[in-house]
């Protein structure tokens, strides 16, 4: 059975763009969440879908924003990026809400 | 608020000793605990869980230790080999939910 596949596996971006990251879940998984991932703040939640809802939203700015297709498969935008946001974004993939999470590759952006 | 804390950074073990990683968490709600080791390049990869229920939860060489009394969850790898070293984060979530709050983190270190 395939994991969970993000895409791109890197990004390099300029201050003031946005950015648009693709997961695909492990099939037959309905939720997705995503995590910012860096040195100084560790791995925090973002938000969690699940059946194209979202479910629950972590402690970022409006920036941040995400969506899910009715295959689960998600992504997450960020615009106006900003130095700090770079980061290694990562995915989580669930059968259901509250379920054992497996963990995609990441995405490392970086942001010049 | 919530917050999962680990008492140290890094730890360094000899090949074949136990490793014990330790982790304190704030939130006397969540009822669900989990390990993640994350290798260089990887996405944090499952190693064991924990509900509040349980006080001790044992896998392939890994035991969890949950202390609800003082708040306290413990990974112990037995028989450390080289390939266990990694960062090692605690995390915990409550009932239902997908958001999952990470510790820092300790990286493991098996020197031969």
């Amino acid at each position: 059975k395939a994991g969970v596949t993000q895409t791109p596996r890197y990004l390099i971006k300029t201050r003031g763009q946005q950015v648009t990251l693709s997961c695909s879940p492990i099939s037959g998984h309905r939720s997705v969440s995503w995590y910012q991932q860096t040195p100084g703040q560790g791995l925090q939640f973002l938000f969690e879908y699940f059946s194209e809802t979202q479910r629950n939203k972590g402690n970022f700015p409006g920036r941040f924003s995400g969506r899910q297709f009715s295959n689960s498969r998600s992504e997450m935008n960020v615009s106006t990026l900003e130095l700090g946001d770079s980061a290694l974004y990562l995915c989580a993939s669930s059968w259901i809400t509250g379920g054992e999470a497996f963990f995609g590759q990441g995405t490392r952006l970086t942001v010049v | 608020g919530e917050s999962v804390g680990l008492h140290l950074p890094t730890l360094s073990v000899q090949e074949g000793d136990n490793s014990i990683i330790n982790c304190a968490y704030s939130n006397s709600a969540s009822d669900y605990f989990i390990w993640y080791k994350q290798e260089s390049g990887k996405g944090p990869q499952f190693i064991i869980d924990i509900r509040s229920n349980m006080d001790k939860r044992q896998g392939q060489r890994v035991t969890v230790l949950l202390n609800k009394t003082v708040k306290h969850l413990s990974l112990q790898i037995a028989a450390t080999q080289p390939g266990d070293s990694a960062v090692y984060f605690c995390a915990e979530k409550g009932t239902g939910f997908q958001k999952l709050v990470f510790g820092t983190g300790t990286r493991l270190l098996v020197s031969p």
